[in-house]
């Protein structure tokens, strides 16, 4: 099956600091990237939504200018935390989508991200 | 509305006892996909099966079987003979056709089986 990558897979950083997360697919190209977070005994919530070579859509209540999404190659998806802050401490999950076939979304196996 | 409903939060059973997890979901859509997946510790999702609308065959794999009954706009999970190594967070999820690759959670359900 497709496979989905994630870089680093933990980054504990200070307070005010800015963190670059890297999604990756590596054996298929991915025209869609998704960003989720998942808080401790919560559920996925998708944060946004990227297409190759365009602006990302963020979900309602997402802050774009905090969360800054590049997706400028087939295979590589990056989520900067600007400023970071403890309440951003969070599994931040990728998936990225091909193209054509069934549309099916491959998870990448996330990022634990701790702001102290 | 579109909506996945887990409604239980957290069970426990003893190894080798049959568990099954509910998933209830709302959606217009005629066209949608219902899927579940795994999340252990390691926090990494495990995808364990991908359902169609059209398809209401239900599923074995080894211990796992999955009952969709689009009656009752239902996709329960079953776990026979359960084992320690099944204790994971399990999502049910959906993905309505016109929302446009957007998959909706369900608030998952812990599951511990105890030696």
């Amino acid at each position: 099956g497709a496979v989905v990558s994630q870089h680093p897979s933990w980054v504990i950083c200070k307070s005010g600091t800015s963190v670059k997360i890297e999604c990756r697919s590596l054996d298929f190209q991915a025209t869609t990237m998704f960003w989720y977070r998942q808080f401790p005994k919560q559920s996925l919530m998708l944060m946004a939504t990227s297409n190759e070579g365009s602006k990302a859509t963020y979900e309602q209540g997402v802050e774009k200018d905090k969360f800054l999404i590049n997706h400028a190659s087939l295979t590589l998806s990056t989520l900067t935390v600007t400023s970071a802050h403890p309440e951003d401490s969070s599994f931040y999950i990728c998936s990225a989508r091909g193209q054509g076939g069934l549309n099916e979304q491959f998870f990448g196996p996330g990022t634990r991200l701790t702001v102290l | 509305a579109q909506k996945v409903t887990q409604a239980q939060t957290e069970i426990s059973v003893v190894e080798k006892e049959d568990v099954t997890l509910d998933c209830v979901y709302e959606t217009r859509d005629t066209t949608y996909y219902l899927f579940w997946y795994k999340q252990p510790p390691s926090g990494e999702l495990v995808f364990l099966i991908r359902r169609n609308s059209f398809d209401e065959q239900n599923e074995i794999s080894g211990r796992y079987s999955w009952n969709f009954q689009k009656s009752t706009s239902s996709f329960n999970f079953t776990i026979t003979a359960s084992q320690v190594v099944d204790s994971a967070v399990y999502f049910c999820a959906l993905w309505p056709h016109s929302s446009a690759s957007k998959i909706i959670f369900g608030s998952g359900t812990r599951l511990s089986i105890r030696p």
